[in-house]
């Protein structure tokens, strides 16, 4: 099994540049979840997305922010436009049931300078 | 969300047992206690998890008080490999959409040393 997949592993970026971060989950999970982890707040969850469907973007920072999830085997993260605060790393994490255990993709490192 | 108290770090040595403890004193009845493991550059990991009674798997085991205020993580030998930042997590069930989901909700956890 591949796991998660991530892509970009890094992306490096100016101020008010469009960022865009996918995601491949675990074929035959149901349910994705985007995290961001900084040293200043760890990891928290940006948004969770049940059979496709977004089913809670609380942690959603700003408009800024936008997920996706197409179909059952990809899910993206946009940025627009990226502000240096919004450098962290991002994980995508997918788990077969939403009260399942969840497995982590290897993450996004994002740079905005 | 209910919050979970850690050590900043421990430290063992190869070989040897380690017990990561964990203070949960809010924990509510429907809170299962979830312990993941995060390696250097990597996502985290899922070790363990549990409700009420002791927990063993391939990796760990999870002992669990009998108010459920607190819990200890085990790793009975050590190894090299085991150094990561160990998160104790309260997974709290959300309802949202129409549907139940189980949310995690990360502290800062405990940075593990394992020397050789």
């Amino acid at each position: 099994d591949a796991g998660v997949i991530q892509s970009p592993r890094h992306e490096v970026t100016e101020m008010g540049q469009e960022v865009t971060l996918r995601c491949k989950p675990i074929s035959g999970h149901n349910s994705l979840f985007w995290y961001r982890q900084t040293m200043m707040r760890g990891l928290e969850l940006l948004i969770y997305f049940n059979n496709n469907v977004p089913i809670d973007d609380s942690g959603m920072p700003e408009d800024r922010f936008s997920a996706k999830m197409p179909n059952a085997s990809f899910s993206t993260l946009k940025i627009q436009p990226s502000e240096p605060r919004d450098s962290a790393v991002y994980f995508c994490a997918s788990s077969l049931g939403a009260l399942n255990e969840q497995f982590f993709g290897p993450g996004t490192r994002l740079t905005v300078l | 969300d209910a919050k979970t108290t850690q050590p900043n770090s421990m430290e063992s040595n190869e070989e040897e047992p380690v017990h990561l403890p964990c203070n949960h004193s809010t924990i509510s009845g429907t809170d299962y206690i979830h312990w993941y493991r995060q390696l250097p550059s990597q996502g985290p990991e899922y070790v363990i998890h549990g409700l009420t009674s002791n927990v063993n798997n391939r990796m760990a085991s999870l002992a669990i008080a009998e108010d459920r205020k607190s819990s200890t993580l085990i790793l009975h030998r050590a190894t090299l490999r085991d150094a990561a930042v160990y998160y104790c997590i309260l997974r709290s069930t959300l309802n949202a959409g129409g549907t139940s989901y189980g949310k995690l909700t990360f502290g800062q956890g405990t940075i593990l040393t394992v020397h050789p």
